[in-house]
């Protein structure tokens, strides 16, 4: 079963557009929900993070929405650009329980056109 | 080293001999992770290490697949008798502490069973 889903699957946008991520998920337990960034023959790197007693949480282009009541949150990179192009990878855990154990969601796709 | 490093980097082997995977975390890294990653599938948790020990193996998909770590480094992640199924890239990632939730992935190996 898939603790954490993420859409959409791929997704093309154009130089500096806004790419958005949407990923759900099911266990209220989890309270780390951190964001990947993976580049072909690399392993993910993590990009931004957030904690469920915050709705919002900007680095730079980046940002995470966070809704509690929803189980939801998103991945909003503003201004993309051709380096962001990757794959991007939610994530959920709960930091109490099997100490930091990710649950990924399968991932998206991003292409930025120049 | 600075990263956590894997190796190989690639491996391509028959079907039904056994292989070894090596990672070498984060000096000073207490807690590791191996996760598998099959296209389109997002990354799937295998095994667990707090120090030499593993508290969760619920990952590993078979009685074929077992892991150790030595000395509270490095990690070994066996497959015996390999599967066609059991092609995909290998991940391990480092975290500093139990507290401390950020993730340092390795670049991976990608194993191939032909």
């Amino acid at each position: 079963q898939q603790q954490v889903k993420q859409s959409p699957q791929s997704l093309i946008v154009q130089k500096g557009g806004i790419s958005i991520i949407n990923c759900a998920y099911e266990n209220t337990a989890f309270d780390y929900f951190p964001w990947y960034q993976q580049f072909p023959g690399k392993g993910p790197a993590l990009l931004i993070a957030i904690r469920p007693d915050v709705s919002e949480k900007k680095e730079g282009r980046f940002t995470i929405s966070f809704n509690k009541s929803a189980k939801q949150f998103s991945l909003h990179i503003m201004d993309s650009q051709p380096g962001d192009s990757a794959t991007y990878f939610c994530a959920a855990s709960n930091r109490g329980s099997t100490l930091g154990r990710l649950y990924f969601g399968r991932g998206t796709q991003l292409t930025v056109w120049p | 080293g600075a990263g956590v490093s894997q190796s190989p980097s690639n491996k391509v082997t028959e079907k039904g001999k056994d292989v070894e995977l090596r990672c070498d975390p984060i000096s000073g890294h207490t807690a590791l992770y191996w996760y598998r990653q099959s296209l389109g599938q997002g990354l799937e948790f295998l095994i667990y290490f707090q120090g030499n020990s593993a508290p969760d193996k619920s990952g590993l998909p078979s009685d074929r697949f077992s892991a150790e770590r030595t000395g509270g480094s490095v990690s070994t992640l066996t497959i015996q008798r390999t599967q066609q199924e059991d092609s995909a890239v290998y991940l391990c990632a480092s975290y500093k502490s139990q507290t401390n939730t950020e993730a340092f992935f390795g670049q991976g190996t990608r194993l191939t069973v032909v």
